[in-house]
């Protein structure tokens, strides 16, 4: 079975630009989330998408936003990138009626902004 | 409200002796817990979970935790390490109703072992 697949895996971009960064969860998972870990600030939710809507959000500005699509994978987008939004950003997927509540993680998206 | 307190950013052991990952936790409901390995530039990888069943859980590799709630603890060990261990580790707590599941991360245990 395959696992949660991310792309690309780096990312260099400059103060300004936009990001577009892609996920594909695991086959039959409904539920995609976006984490991002920075250096000195650890592992932070950003997004939570379900059945493509948006469930839940982190305490993160508006421009970082996303959609899921109807095959259940989904895109992160960053606008207006500035140098702090250099990070790995981490897409995981669920089951939605999993009792076992547990995310599988992707390799990550290494995002570069110079 | 939930949160995840790892006590130290720093482990580092000789390959062979026993390894002690402390997780103290914080959360309004009954919490499910994790354990996650995150390797050199590779994304995360599940160790173990407690979801309220038996309060010893096992997982890969050899490590194992034990879910003490009167300690509000979570603490990761296993009896022998091996140099193939080292990495970071992530406590991590959710909310087994309610709250989108959303994992909310410790700060992470760089683990070292040593010859």
């Amino acid at each position: 079975e395959a696992g949660v697949t991310q792309s690309p895996t780096h990312l260099i971009k400059t103060r300004g630009q936009q990001a577009t960064l892609r996920c594909s969860p695991i086959s039959g998972h409904t539920s995609v989330y976006w984490y991002q870990q920075a250096l000195g600030l650890g592992l932070q939710f950003l997004l939570w998408y379900d059945e493509g809507e948006e469930r839940n959000r982190g305490n993160f500005p508006p421009r970082f936003s996303g959609r899921q699509f109807p095959n259940y994978s989904s895109e992160l987008n960053v606008n207006a990138l500035e140098l702090e939004d250099s990070a790995l950003y981490l897409c995981a997927s669920r089951f939605r009626d999993y009792q076992g509540n547990e995310q599988f993680f992707g390799p990550g998206t290494r995002l570069t902004v110079l | 409200a939930q949160s995840v307190t790892q006590l130290d950013s720093h482990v580092s052991v000789s390959e062979g002796t026993p390894v002690l990952l402390r997780c103290n936790y914080s959360s309004s409901y009954s919490p499910s817990l994790f354990w996650y390995v995150q390797h050199p530039n590779k994304g995360l990888q599940l160790l173990l979970k407690y979801t309220s069943a038996a309060t010893l859980v096992k997982g890969i590799n050899g490590f194992e935790a034990e879910f003490k709630k009167s300690e509000t603890s979570f603490h990761l060990t296993k009896p022998s390490a091996h140099m193939s261990d080292a990495a970071e580790y992530f406590c991590v707590v959710t909310l087994r109703t309610g709250g989108g599941n959303k994992l909310t991360f410790g700060t992470g245990t760089q683990l070292k072992v040593e010859l």
